[in-house]
């Protein structure tokens, strides 16, 4: 399995700019977690699905932030519009149950 | 609310020698999961160990060892024979059980401690 695939790696955009992230979970894996990291507040979740249906999303900061996840193998999170306080790695994880979990390899966002 | 802290923000040791990472949580659950994860410069983050709360064993994993205090709710890390790919920021995390029907199946992190190890 190639496990949880996330892209971009890296993406730089301006202020005010959307910013879409992607997020591909391990095959079979029925759950979907999205966390930002930061040096200040370290890991935070941010929204996870159970089945392709968002959960918990209270740790979304603010209305420019939104999920989706159409169908088991994708999820998006966009950002509309970017600000600077938004720089940050954002991971994706997924898991089988609530029992194994696996991490995608982080987009890093840079908002100038 | 579940908290996890971690008080060592930087740890260095000896290649070879042992070391030993510090985390303590506050919960009201009596079962639940704890996990060492370790991030390296390419800042995937990688399981190092698990342990169940309601086993008392305390887990091993080749080098890597816990020691696991529930009623004080404690969860050091040891390391082992120290090698230069071990150094990295490692991460205590806490997670309820699926069973317990209270709050979601996020982890919950410390802030970590980054590690450096001297050849």
């Amino acid at each position: 399995d190639a496990g949880v695939i996330q892209s971009p790696r890296h993406e730089v955009t301006e202020m005010g700019q959307e910013v879409t992230l992607r997020c591909k979970p391990i095959s079979g894996h029925d759950y979907l977690f999205w966390y930002r990291q930061t040096m200040m507040r370290g890991l935070e979740l941010l929204i996870y699905f159970n089945n392709n249906v968002p959960i918990d999303d209270s740790g979304m900061p603010e209305d420019r932030f939104s999920a989706k996840m159409p169908n088991a193998s994708f999820s998006t999170l966009k950002i509309q519009p970017s600000e600077p306080r938004d720089s940050a790695v954002y991971f994706c994880a997924s898991s089988l149950g609530p029992h194994s979990y696996t991490f995608g390899s982080g987009t890093r966002l840079t908002v100038v | 609310a579940q908290t996890v802290t971690q008080s060592q923000p930087e740890m260095s040791v000896q290649e070879a020698e042992t070391v030993t990472l510090s985390c303590t949580y506050d919960t009201s659950e009596s079962d639940y999961y704890l996990f060492w994860y370790k991030q390296p410069p390419s800042r995937q983050m990688i399981l190092v160990i698990r342990q169940e709360a309601y086993k008392q064993q305390n887990a091993t994993e080749n080098r890597f060892s816990v020691n696991f205090q529930k009623a004080a709710k404690s969860f050091s890390l040891k390391i082992s024979d120290s090698q230069l790919g071990d150094a990295a920021m490692y991460f205590c995390a806490y997670r309820i059980l699926p069973y317990s029907g209270a709050g979601s199946y996020q982890l919950t992190f410390g802030k970590g401690t980054k590690l450096s190890v001297i050849p």
